[in-house]
């Protein structure tokens, strides 16, 4: 059961474009999301996050907008550059309600490749 | 100044084997977890410890028993070997409270059951 969904296994852009990346998520009572970066052979970086109070969060090159009403959330890098190829996975939480211990659940990740 | 760490990063084993798998973080968190990346690269949680204190078991078969000895350290061992526990299980770690989820992961270990 796949509560975080991420569609596209892949994502191919032009260094200097835009890459979009696209995640949606089933559990209505998530209240934080989080992107994290993966290199091969290494854990999963923390990039970005956002409360499901905001719509918005930016930091440098890095956006994230969230669509509560869709159950949508999308990952804007602005300009790509090859250093940004990495997997991308998208993260969700409902915090520490309970005995979640604000466990996260993860999509199964984005392959983004940056070209020159 | 690796904030979460794991040893070993490779782990290569037969089937039937007990091996353990330790992780250690710096940062002065109060919760650690362990995930499983299957071959299907799904990043699923396993257990998670708040102040040496098991909080989440995530199904995972008591072959399975995750020790923590103290706030900074949580390891996990295996025992009885299967093929389908090969995978890469990365610790993560987390300061709890201020509203913030973010956790900090390790390198992770590769683990291959022949």
């Amino acid at each position: 059961d796949q509560q975080v969904k991420q569609n596209s296994p892949s994502l191919s852009v032009q260094e200097g474009r835009i890459s979009i990346l696209n995640c949606d998520y089933t559990n209505s009572m998530f209240d934080y999301f989080l992107w994290y970066k993966k290199y091969p052979a290494e854990g999963p970086t923390f990039l970005i996050s956002i409360s499901s109070i905001k719509d918005k969060n930016e930091d440098g090159r890095f956006t994230v907008f969230l669509n509560k009403s869709a159950k949508h959330l999308s990952l804007h890098i602005v300009p790509s550059q090859p250093g940004d190829s990495a997997v991308y996975f998208c993260a969700a939480s409902v915090g520490d309600r309970g005995s979640t211990l604000g466990r996260l659940y993860f999509g199964r990740g984005t392959q983004l490749t940056v070209w020159p | 100044d690796t904030a979460v760490s794991q040893t070993p990063k490779y782990l290569v084993t037969q089937m039937g084997n007990d091996k353990s798998i330790k992780c250690e973080q710096n940062l002065g968190h109060d919760t650690m977890y362990w995930y499983k990346q299957d071959s299907k690269k799904f990043l699923k949680i396993m257990f998670s410890y708040n102040n040496k204190e098991l909080i989440i078991n995530e199904t995972v078969p008591n072959r399975f028993s995750p020790k923590s000895p103290d706030k900074a350290h949580l390891n996990l061992h295996i025992n009885s070997l299967e093929l389908g526990d090969s995978a890469v299980y990365f610790c993560a770690s987390r300061k709890r409270g201020g509203g913030a989820d973010t956790q900090y992961f390790g390198p992770g270990t590769r683990l291959t059951v022949l």
